[in-house]
Order: C-alpha cells, then sequence, then structure tokens
C-alpha cells in the first residue's frame, strides 16, 4: 500500500533554512496533491501548504514568504523548504496526500509519521 | 482566515457512552470539511470528509453532520481506543486550509 516518510535535518539554526523531503512508496505522486503540515510541541495542527503533482502550488498566507513545496515525479518525491527559521518553527511536520473529489472536496487521508524539527543554535 | 472554533477543548466520557464534538467556523464552507483523530505520538487518521462521508475503515460509530459553519462529530459508544484529539479542517477556503484547536476525549 501506499506509504510517506518524511526525512531531513532533525536541528536546523535559526536564520537557516529547513530542508525537508516526503518519500512517497508503493504508489505515484501524480493526480494528487501533496500536502505539509506541521504541529509545534503540544500544539495543534498547522496546514503549511500542498503540490499538486503538475506543480502548481499553494501555501498558508502566514507562511507564504518562506515557504517553497515542490516535487520530483520521477523520483517520487516531493519537498519543504523554510527560510529564515526561528524557534517558532519548532514542529513536528508531516506530509500528507490530499485526494480531491467534486463533491466531497479536499481531505489527506494518508499521512507519513512526522519528523521532528528543532530550530536551535 | 477561516478560524475553525471546537468545543468542548476536553471532554470527560465513560467506555460505552456518546460523544457529541463541535466544530464552528467563523464563515460558510459548504460541506468542505474533515475530521481527524490523533493519538500521542502518531500522525493524525483521517475519519469524516466532506462534513458526513467515513473514510475507509472508519467503524460506523464515527458520524458527521453539519454544514455552513456549525459541524458536528459523533461517536455513537466510545470504545478505548477512542480516547484522543480530535481535529475539524476546512478546505473551502483554497488559500488556506485551516484547522481547529482540537478536542481531547478522554476517560471520565
Amino acid at each position: 500500500q501506499v506509504q510517506l516518510q518524511e526525512s531531513g535535518p532533525g536541528l536546523v539554526k535559526p536564520s537557516e533554512t529547513l530542508s525537508l523531503t516526503c518519500t512517497v512508496s508503493g504508489g505515484s505522486i501524480r493526480n494528487y496533491y501533496w500536502s505539509w503540515i506541521r504541529q509545534p510541541p503540544g500544539k495543534g495542527l498547522e496546514w503549511i501548504g500542498y503540490l499538486y503533482y503538475s506543480g502548481s502550488t499553494n501555501y498558508n498566507p502566514s507562511l507564504k514568504s518562506r515557504v517553497t513545496i515542490s516535487g520530483d515525479t520521477s523520483k517520487n518525491q516531493f519537498y519543504l523548504k523554510l527560510s529564515s527559521v526561528t524557534a517558532a518553527d519548532t514542529a513536528v511536520y508531516y506530509c500528507a496526500r490530499t485526494e480531491y473529489d467534486i463533491l466531497t472536496g479536499y481531505y489527506s487521508d494518508l499521512w507519513g509519521q512526522g519528523t521532528v524539527v528543532t530550530v536551535s543554535s | 482566515e477561516i478560524v475553525m472554533t471546537q468545543s468542548p477543548a476536553t471532554l470527560s466520557v465513560s467506555p460505552g457512552e456518546r460523544a457529541t464534538l463541535s466544530c464552528r467556523a467563523s464563515q460558510s464552507v459548504s460541506s468542505k470539511l474533515a475530521w481527524y483523530q490523533q493519538k500521542p505520538g502518531q500522525a493524525p487518521r483521517l475519519l469524516i470528509y466532506g462534513a458526513s462521508t467515513r473514510a475507509t475503515g472508519i467503524p460506523a460509530r464515527f458520524s458527521g453532520s453539519g454544514s455552513g459553519t456549525e459541524f458536528t462529530l459523533t461517536i455513537s459508544s466510545l470504545q478505548s481506543e477512542d480516547f484522543a484529539v480530535y481535529y475539524c479542517q476546512q478546505y473551502n477556503n483554497w488559500l488556506a486550509w485551516t484547522f481547529g484547536q482540537g478536542t481531547k476525549v478522554e476517560i471520565k
């Protein structure tokens, strides 16, 4: 079955760029939307943005100036870059497959296990 | 941005009882709403989408209802594995998909 796995550095210095990869196995990234969501320690979920496999993107307005989501269909991977990080960006970062149905809208039906990213010097 | 407000913050329920969780949107999201369950140390799991459609493999004791600005997740008879945090998320505003702050369902 389709599985998602996040990977990347667990520690990033303030003002640097956080870079994460989500590898999709057991299926293709084509014909789906792919999202990034994060969860600060002890807090709720925050949607970061999504990528459609064709390349179109949509970002949370509060993060838009710092976020880039991209993908590589040949590698079945998609990526998150978040620039100029601060301690407030410390969180568990999840990647998720997001489906679209004309009647019911979007929904994220498959999630990775999450990866912890700490911003600290 | 559409603000999603969940209530109550914490719900204490005995096993076998019914649990009713609420989610309110600051403006209409039509039926573009999903519910997720999250247990400690785990990723969220999709329960309901389109406000009322159960996701694959979700037991029938979970049901969703509502449209516009008022939504409800009902767990008809709580099982031990249902004690968790539940989040709603709206997908109506394609500019920003926002989550509620969560409702923790704990054992009474």
